[in-house]
């Protein structure tokens, strides 16, 4: 089982919906949860973290974050065809200065 | 905001040549580290490193070496470049204790 697990995609979402991305992690030690994007040909930037359970929001975006079920998730409200990218979803265990990236889910955003 | 540079956007070396990849970071951070990225395997840790002088192994050292003589400067060397070795190079560094990565551009690099 990878320690990190998200669905290859591509997802594809209409302009102006909800585009959901998911994550799954194995370590329960995991503190610290990250999303990063990445468009084609370039490195992935860091858009939104969270520690806590619960919703963390900034602006378009939302992190949630439940530890019981190891599942963390991104939505993207009303989304743009600049959204179109690979989305990364990063973990890290306390004590522990390393990330341990998912594979990514490619989404496309449909004008 | 944290600034990483990589020396070379692209590169390309032939089989056999010693290859050096610069990293430079600006936010005085004490971990630095190098992934290398392929499509359908995502990143993969080479290398990383605490402090000055400091290093460990990541998943996938085997071909690499890297050198930290100043805290803001850490190299990925390959000692003798193979065409298996043809991929995308990220540098990236990291505050202690919190916080995620910052990324330098990347180095694409070929070998041919």
């Amino acid at each position: 089982q990878k320690e990190v697990e998200q669905n290859s995609g591509p997802l594809s979402v209409p302009e102006g919906a909800i585009a959901s991305l998911n994550c799954t992690y194995s370590d329960r030690g995991s503190q610290s949860f990250f999303w990063y994007r990445q468009y084609s040909g370039k490195s992935p930037e860091l858009i939104m973290f969270i520690y806590s359970n619960g919703d963390k929001e900034d602006g378009r975006f939302t992190a949630q974050l439940n530890k019981a079920s190891q599942y963390v998730s991104l939505l993207i409200r009303d989304s743009q065809p600049s959204d179109s990218a690979t989305y990364l979803c990063a973990v890290n265990h306390f004590g522990n200065e390393k990330l341990t990236f998912g594979t990514g889910t490619r989404l496309t955003i449909i004008p | 905001d944290v600034k990483v540079t990589q020396s070379s956007r692209y590169l390309v070396k032939r089989t056999g040549e010693k290859v050096f990849l610069e990293c430079v970071q600006d936010m005085d951070h004490e971990n630095m580290f190098w992934y290398r990225q392929d499509p359908g395997l995502g990143l993969r840790l080479i290398y990383f490193s605490y402090d000055v002088k400091m290093k460990e192994k990541g998943d996938i050292p085997e071909g690499y070496s890297v050198s930290r003589e100043k805290k803001e400067r850490f190299s990925l060397i390959l000692e003798s470049a193979s065409t298996n070795q043809t991929s995308m190079y990220l540098c990236a560094s990291r505050p202690p204790g919190a916080g995620g990565y910052t990324f330098g551009s990347g180095t694409r690099l070929t070998v041919v």
